[in-house]
């Protein structure tokens, strides 16, 4: 089985610069989890798809954050503009049943 | 508001040498406590999933138990490649977010 492939690895931006990350799920996987991990702390949800529907978006910073999933299938993560605290890992998450996430390597994002 | 404390930080020990990580938790009903292995650069591993007060769970040198306020991660006879940050989280009922502890950080020696 494949795992959650997420893409790019690694980005280095400039404050007030936009960023898009892009995440290809586990086949099959319903659910689909956007999370941020700044350095020394533990992932935070962001936003979480059910098939093409947002299920939770509460902890969003939604004046530069935006995500969508089309076709429930893949999906993108955008922030504009970014900020210097926005520099973090960005993983992303596929499940079937809500239990037992698979995490992707994630993407790190450098704002300078 | 749901709350995981890990402790502690940071964990040195010599290979052989057994210890146990522990993660406190408050939320408004639990609907299961997970645990992750996270290697530098990689995403978190999912190690072992308890639901319920007296569970356990083992996985070669990883045991993993659960109480009504806290879980434990024993490590039996770590080697060196036991090495990354274990991170617990919680799940409530509410719904399906996994709510993070900040990790332990577990360094082990040959």
């Amino acid at each position: 089985e494949a795992g959650v492939a997420q893409s790019p690895r690694y980005k280095i931006i400039e404050k007030r610069q936009s960023v898009a990350f892009w995440c290809n799920p586990i086949s099959g996987h319903a659910t689909l989890y956007w999370y941020q991990q700044i350095l020394g702390q533990g992932p935070k949800l962001l936003i979480q798809f059910q098939n093409n529907g947002v299920v939770d978006d509460s902890q969003l910073p939604k004046d530069r954050f935006s995500a969508e999933r089309l076709k429930g299938v893949d999906s993108t993560l955008k922030i504009q503009p970014a900020k210097l605290e926005d520099s973090a890992v960005y993983l992303c998450a596929s499940s079937k049943t809500g239990d037992g996430y698979t995490f992707g390597s994630g993407t790190r994002l450098t704002v300078v | 508001e749901d709350q995981v404390t890990q402790s502690p930080e940071a964990l040195r020990l010599q290979e052989g040498e057994s210890s146990s990580l522990n993660c406190s938790y408050t939320v408004s009903g639990l609907r299961g406590l997970f645990w992750y292995r996270q290697d530098p650069g990689k995403g978190p591993e999912f190690l072992f999933t308890l639901y319920s007060a007296g569970e356990e769970k083992e996985k070669e040198r990883l045991k993993a138990t659960l109480t009504k306020k806290e879980s434990f991660l024993h490590i039996t006879a770590p080697k060196p490649e036991d090495s990354a940050t274990y991170l617990c989280a919680v799940q409530a009922e509410s719904g399906y977010a996994l709510n993070f502890g900040k990790g332990t950080s577990l360094l082990v020696t040959p």
